[in-house]
This record gives C-alpha cells, sequence and structure tokens, in this order.
C-alpha cells in the first residue's frame, strides 16, 4: 500500500536558521509529489510539487525539495527560516492504486520559528 | 469565482441536529475532494469524486456522513444526528482530473457541535 511518512510531527527553528522538514514515501511506480502549507485558519496552498522533470524543484516563499529515488524521499527544505514560515507542512504522493482519490497526505509537520 | 468556495464558513449546532456544507469547485475541475481536519490533527480523508465515476467513500466515517455532487459542480456533505465528535474542520479540494494535477483547497468549514 501506498504511504507518505512525515518524521517529526513539530519541528523548532530560530529565525535565520535552516528549515529541513522529512518526507518518505512508498510507491512502487515513479510517483508525483507534492508539499502544502496550512496557515493558521486556513486551507491547504501548494508550496511545489515533483512530476518526473528535475529532481530538484523550486517552489514558492523561498523553499525547494529534492526528490532521492534511491532513498525514496522528498525533503522540504529552505536556507533561512522566516517568522512567517511558522505553518504546518503536509506531504502527499499522488498514486495510482485506486484508493482516497489517488491522493496520499503525510499526517503533517508543524513547523514553529523563534525570534 | 476564482477558487474553491466554501460555506458556511462557520458552524455551531445542537449535538443531534443535521447539516449541510457545500463547496463550490473551480470551474472546469472535475475532481472533487472532502477532508476532515479535527484541532491539531492531519487530513481525514472522507470522500472523492471524479467526473460521473462512482465516488470513493471508503473515508467516509459513518452511515450519517454521506456527499452529492452535481455533475462537476456542487458538491453538498450532510451530516445527520450530529455528535461532538463531529467537529472539526471540513475541507474541500478540487483538481482538474484525478492525476498529476495540484489540489486546490477551499478556506474550510468549521463545524461546532454543542
Amino acid at each position: 500500500a501506498q504511504s507518505v511518512t512525515q518524521l517529526g510531527s513539530h519541528v523548532s527553528v530560530s529565525e535565520g536558521a535552516l528549515v529541513l522538514l522529512r518526507c518518505n514515501y512508498s510507491s512502487s511506480v515513479p510517483p508525483y509529489l507534492f508539499w502544502y502549507v496550512q496557515y493558521p485558519n486556513q486551507g491547504l496552498q501548494l508550496l511545489l510539487k515533483y512530476t518526473s522533470a528535475a529532481t530538484l524543484v523550486k517552489g514558492i516563499n523561498g523553499f525547494e525539495a529534492e526528490f532521492k529515488k534511491s532513498e525514496t524521499s522528498f525533503h522540504l527544505t529552505k536556507p533561512s527560516a522566516h517568522m512567517s514560515d511558522a505553518a504546518e507542512y503536509f506531504c502527499a504522493v499522488r498514486h495510482y492504486g485506486g484508493s482516497q482519490g489517488n491522493l496520499i497526505f503525510g499526517k503533517g509537520t508543524k513547523l514553529s520559528v523563534k525570534p | 469565482g476564482a477558487g474553491v468556495s466554501q460555506s458556511p464558513s462557520n458552524k455551531v449546532t445542537e449535538k443531534g441536529k443535521d447539516v449541510e456544507l457545500r463547496c463550490d469547485p473551480i470551474s472546469g475541475h472535475t475532481a472533487l475532494y472532502w477532508y476532515r481536519q479535527r484541532l491539531g490533527q492531519g487530513l481525514e480523508f472522507l470522500i472523492y469524486f471524479q467526473g460521473n465515476s462512482a465516488p470513493d467513500k471508503s473515508g467516509l466515517p459513518s452511515d450519517r456522513f454521506s456527499a452529492e455532487r452535481t455533475g462537476e459542480s456542487v458538491s453538498t456533505l450532510t451530516i445527520q444526528r450530529t455528535q461532538q465528535e463531529d467537529s472539526a474542520v471540513y475541507l474541500c479540494a478540487s483538481s482538474l482530473d484525478g492525476g498529476a494535477g495540484e489540489l486546490f483547497f477551499g478556506e474550510g468549514s468549521r463545524l461546532t457541535v454543542l
């Protein structure tokens, strides 16, 4: 079965520090991978997506993610955290197994940014 | 409108009452999803509509929950005989199709059952 694992339900960094949010997936075929961000009291919005083109994907707000097939990972990074990055981040994999609308979400990682 | 629209944005109801939550997807999007998000939790899949295919109802938690979609437009999620554990934010999302495209989410409907 397809699955998405986000390591760490809560990550805290200092302003200006590197942000690293981890996502590992299981998929029997090359997947489509997504990172979404949810700010408080809002819906989710797309940060970036991987669809088998370049393995390093750049998204909005300075975030990027690298698809590593050998590690089945799609970790999200940002070189320097801003206070405005505090939010919850969800990794998702699009699959074709027919369940849940062909889309599996991780449980989310809440990012806190300390001044 | 340009985005996914959900109504009401907030709903407070008494235990045992029925509620209806509405979702207007982006025009032309054939795929529509409903998710439930309890306070401080992740997304819980409820139901998926794709075009004229039979919906995937595998995530509906009980027979008190049902959803309909008229063609490729509006969807309504109905919760009958609400319970306190139904309190959550209900998120709707649409995508161009069920393929590689991303989901576009509404702002959610926050349901509080007293």
